[in-house]
C-alpha cells in the first residue's frame, strides 16, 4: 500500500523566517510527487516533481525531490502571513489509474 | 470562467438520511474525484471516475455512492451506511485519463455535519 508522511504536523514561525516542510513516501513504481497549498477550502497546485524534473522554484517557494531518500522538501524563504496554510504532498505511481496518495499535510502559521 | 462548482457549501443531515453532494466542472476534464478531509488526515480518496458511466472505489468507499452520467457531473451520495459522515468533502478533476494525473483542480468543498 502506498504511503505518504509529512512532517512536521504543524509549524509556527514569524514573518521573514525560512521554513522547510518534509514529505517522505513509500510507493511502488513512483511516477510523480505534487505539492498543494490549501488556505481555506480548495487546494491549489504548487509544483510537480518527476524523475526528469527534480527541482522546481517559483518566487520564494522551491521544492526538491530526492529519489534516493524517497522524499521531498518544500522551502519557503522570507515567509509572509499569506503563506499561512496547510501544505499537502501527494504521490502518483505508474499504472495507478490517475490515483494520488496524499499525506496528512503540514499546517503552517506565519505570525506578523 | 472554467472551474469546478460544488454545492451545497454547508449541509446538515440527521442520522439515517442520505444526502447528495453536487460537483460540476466545465474544464472538459476526463477524470473526476471525490476526497474526504478530516482534521490532521490530509485527503482520502472516496471514488474516482475516468470516463462516463464508469468509476472506481478509492480507499474509503464504504457508505458512499457515485454516478457519472455526464462528463461534467460527478455527484456523491453519502448514505446512512456511512458511520461517521461529518467531514469536509472535496471534488476534483484532472485532464486526461490514461496519462499522468498532473495537476488536480479542486472545488471549494462541501462541509457536511450530521446532527
Amino acid at each position: 500500500e502506498d504511503k505518504v508522511v509529512q512532517s512536521p504536523l504543524s509549524l509556527v514561525v514569524h514573518e521573514g523566517d525560512t521554513v522547510t516542510l518534509n514529505c517522505s513516501y513509500e510507493v511502488t513504481n513512483f511516477r510523480s510527487l505534487l505539492w498543494y497549498k490549501q488556505e481555506k477550502k480548495a487546494p491549489t497546485f504548487l509544483f510537480m516533481l518527476t524523475s526528469s524534473g527534480i527541482e522546481k522554484k517559483s518566487g520564494r517557494l522551491s521544492s526538491i525531490l530526492d529519489k534516493k531518500e524517497l522524499s521531498s522538501i518544500l522551502n519557503i524563504t522570507a515567509t509572509q502571513t499569506g503563506d499561512s496554510a496547510i501544505y499537502l504532498c501527494a504521490v502518483e505511481a505508474w499504472n495507478a489509474g490517475n490515483m494520488l496518495t496524499f499525506g496528512g499535510g503540514t499546517r503552517l502559521m506565519v505570525k506578523p | 470562467d472554467g472551474g469546478i462548482t460544488q454545492s451545497p457549501k454547508y449541509l446538515f443531515r440527521k442520522e439515517g438520511q442520505n444526502v447528495t453532494l453536487s460537483c460540476e466542472q466545465n474544464l472538459n476534464h476526463d477524470v473526476m474525484y471525490w476526497y474526504r478531509q478530516d482534521p490532521g488526515q490530509g485527503l482520502r480518496l472516496i471514488y474516482y471516475s475516468q470516463i462516463v458511466n464508469d468509476f472506481q472505489k478509492g480507499d474509503i468507499a464504504e457508505g458512499y455512492s457515485v454516478s457519472r452520467e455526464k462528463k461534467e457531473s460527478f455527484p456523491l451520495t453519502v448514505t446512512s451506511a456511512q458511520k461517521n459522515p461529518t467531514a469536509f468533502y472535496l471534488c476534483a478533476s484532472s485532464e486526461a485519463a490514461g496519462r499522468g494525473t498532473g495537476e488536480l483542480f479542486f472545488g471549494e468543498g462541501s462541509r457536511l455535519t450530521v446532527l
